[in-house]
């Protein structure tokens, strides 16, 4: 079955405690992204990246980190997370556009966080 | 100003009527348009591309007018099972925009 899976769905965790979510997705799409989704605010995109070795920073890339080794996985890493990091995470697949503006989005189920 | 923007509603409508939901993006260099629905905190899930041209799938309708920046989507005939948030989406250069979406909710 083609899909995106993130890792953990649910975390608490205590301010300034490492974490990484994983995100992986198993059809072969060359783009993949990571959004936090805020009561009015809506999603906001994060990172994304284009291929292996390639990421950019989005809209709201600040306190985060994320790598792309391997075209299949994108995990976004909060090195020292603060309270205001509190979201659900969702991460998302693309396969390229014609544009370069992208294409069908594929999201992952989401990740929610709690940082105390 | 906001990249794209929704009235956040709430639509209360009852089954059977049609109902319209507008969105405007403010870059005028925006590549690609999407409607997505997304219920109750789920992920989001590809409802439609909108083209230049106006598409139809089944009892939704999307028109995109560029001149005006402007996305609409027109749901006909709603059904209990269309109640959910409505998020219109638009990409350029390689990133993705979304509003804060539009909730519907459909009364029996």
């Amino acid at each position: 079955e083609a899909q995106v899976t993130q890792n953990p769905r649910y975390l608490i965790t205590v301010t300034g405690k490492k974490l990484t979510v994983t995100c992986s997705q198993n059809m072969n799409h060359e783009y993949m992204s990571w959004y936090r989704q805020d009561p009015g605010l809506g999603l906001r995109q994060i990172y994304y990246s284009m291929n292996v070795e390639v990421t950019d920073k989005g809209d709201v890339p600040e306190g985060y980190k994320v790598s792309r080794k391997e075209k299949r996985n994108f995990p976004l890493i909060l090195e020292s997370p603060s309270p205001n990091q509190t979201s659900l995470y969702f991460c998302a697949s693309s396969p390229p556009g014609l544009a370069g503006g992208g294409e069908t989005q594929y999201f992952g189920p989401g990740t929610r966080l709690l940082v105390l | 100003r906001k990249e794209v923007e929704q009235d956040p509603g709430p639509f209360n409508v009852p089954e059977g009527a049609t109902v319209a939901f507008n969105c405007t993006y403010s870059n005028s260099a925006s590549q690609s348009f999407f409607w997505y629905r997304q219920d109750c905190r789920k992920e989001p899930k590809l409802l439609m591309s909108v083209y230049s041209s106006g598409n139809e799938d089944g009892r939704f309708t999307a028109q995109l007018n560029r001149a005006s920046q402007y996305i609409s989507l027109l749901i006909r005939d709603s059904k209990l099972s269309d109640s959910a948030t409505y998020l219109c989406v638009v990409s350029r250069s390689n990133q993705f925009y979304f509003g804060t979406g539009t909730s519907l909710t459909v009364i029996p």
